[in-house]
């Protein structure tokens, strides 16, 4: 059982637009943590939020930014939407962000770019 | 830097065989290894997960097998049934850094009627 939910399902953007995707984690959780899935290709680590502020970052640009609210719900920004940034976007949350936190994942937010 | 590689990366087989993904990752130092299931434009299911101090991890036709010495895990898959149709991914979680899992890109396995 993983609680995480993300919004919307799907999403269609054109080139230079910004786009918001939003996650609600499981409940008891206060640790979201981001990814993104090209086609083909595994999972890749965006950034972490923990109790509201940015716990690490992968390799992706500072238009890639993120939010998580005190109800430790989460969003991630996009701006200047590139057609490189299609892809599956995860989510997935865990109680904290010692070892043995569990990362539970979301269905997955699918974004186009045109 | 922990990388993680699945071999090979699509697989066909008939209906009733047995099989192994294979899994290998480069250090050593990690806390837990999880294998996913992905169909098609869909999000992640998780299958098994197995911890450091853990060999193996089993879940009615599945077992995953870890040795961290040698950085591989086997996922092994009894009588495959066609519904085991899927892209099977194995991620690494180190112990270094933030925690999150570092993923190998898949093995894509479809299993014939």
């Amino acid at each position: 059982e993983t609680g995480v939910t993300q919004s919307p399902t799907h999403l269609i953007k054109t080139r230079g637009q910004q786009v918001t995707l939003r996650c609600s984690s499981q409940s008891g959780h206060n640790t979201v943590s981001w990814y993104q899935q090209a086609l083909g290709q595994g999972p890749q680590f965006i950034f972490q939020y923990y109790r509201e502020e940015e716990n690490g970052r992968g390799n992706f640009p500072p238009r890639f930014s993120g939010l998580q609210f005190p109800n430790y719900s989460s969003e991630l920004n996009v701006n200047a939407l590139e057609l490189d940034d299609s892809a599956l976007y995860l989510c997935a949350s865990s109680r904290g962000v010692t070892s043995t936190d569990t990362q539970y994942f979301g269905p997955g937010t699918r974004l186009t770019v045109l | 830097k922990q990388e993680v590689t699945q071999i090979p990366a699509a697989l066909s087989v008939p209906e009733g065989e047995n099989l192994v993904l294979n899994c290998s990752f480069t250090d050593s130092a990690i806390y837990n290894l999880q294998w996913f299931r992905q169909d098609p434009g869909k999000g992640l299911t998780s299958l098994l997960l197995i911890q450091s101090s853990q060999r193996e991890q089993t879940s009615g036709r599945l077992n995953a097998s870890l040795d961290k010495s040698s950085g591989r895990s086997t996922l092994y898959i009894a009588a495959s049934q066609p519904g085991d149709s899927a892209t099977y991914l194995c991620a690494a979680f180190p112990t270094s850094g933030t925690y999150k899992y570092i993923f190998g890109t898949g093995t894509r396995l479809k299993v014939l009627a």
